[in-house]
């Protein structure tokens, strides 16, 4: 079963940083790409970032309102992908979760989230 | 950037009734198109991917069809666990990933 377990979540003033971990488990974490899609309370889905896996270089991507201060990561050895966000705005708070696309591009599997919130 | 525009932003319909939702695209995204089921309090769960093509375990009351730039996603009879809000995600053309604005479907 594919599990993915978001974590670092919590409270940081802007102008703050925080780093976001996402433990998978239950399939091959090495040969995947990883996303990172965020949602703000009662808004829609936002997709951030991603990256893909060794065999395509580690690549990433990101949305234009995160480009220069998000940055994604990953260990294989761990199974884990990161997502460092530096120089954070109010309006960045929101639920963070990563996911698992399956080989098209479709979001396959999601974890349950951590929540940001920034605020002074 | 392509644009995804779903309608409408809320559907009022009773259990055992059909429920149809629109997704739009500003340009043609082939069959490149996911739908997603949120529920308060939890993450987002694909239902359909390739336009038309379910998900694991997904019943079989949940439709979806269409290419280009028009979809529907169809629930042929709307059980009380359907109550929930609809995404629809493009992924021809990324990065970036987009996705609608919702649909929210609740009891009439």
């Amino acid at each position: 079963e594919v599990q993915l377990v978001e974590s670092g979540g919590g409270l940081v003033q802007p102008g703050g940083s925080l780093k976001l971990s996402c433990a998978a488990s239950g399939f091959t974490f090495s040969g995947s790409a990883m996303h990172w899609v965020r949602q703000a309370s009662g808004k829609g889905l936002e997709w951030v970032g991603r990256i893909r896996s060794k065999a395509n270089s580690y690549a990433t991507a990101y949305a234009a309102s995160v480009k220069g201060r998000f940055t994604i990561s990953r260990d294989d050895s761990k199974n884990t992908a990161y997502l460092q966000m530096n120089s954070l705005k109010t309006e960045d708070t929101a639920v963070y979760y990563c996911t698992r696309p399956q080989g098209d591009g479709a979001m396959a599997s999601w974890g349950q989230g951590t929540l940001v919130t920034v605020s002074s | 950037e392509i644009v995804m525009t779903q309608s409408p932003a809320t559907l009022s319909v009773s259990p055992g009734e059909r429920a149809t939702l629109s997704c739009r695209a500003s340009q043609s995204v082939s069959s490149n198109l996911a739908w997603y089921q949120q529920k308060p309090g939890q993450a987002p769960r694909l239902l359909i991917y390739g336009a038309s093509t379910r998900a694991t375990g997904i019943p079989a009351r949940f439709s979806g069809s269409g290419s280009g730039t028009e979809f529907t996603l169809t629930i042929s009879s709307l059980q009380s666990e359907d109550f929930a809000v609809y995404y629809c995600q493009q992924y021809n053309n990324w990065p970036p990933a987009t996705f609608g604005g919702g649909t929210k479907v609740e009891i009439k």
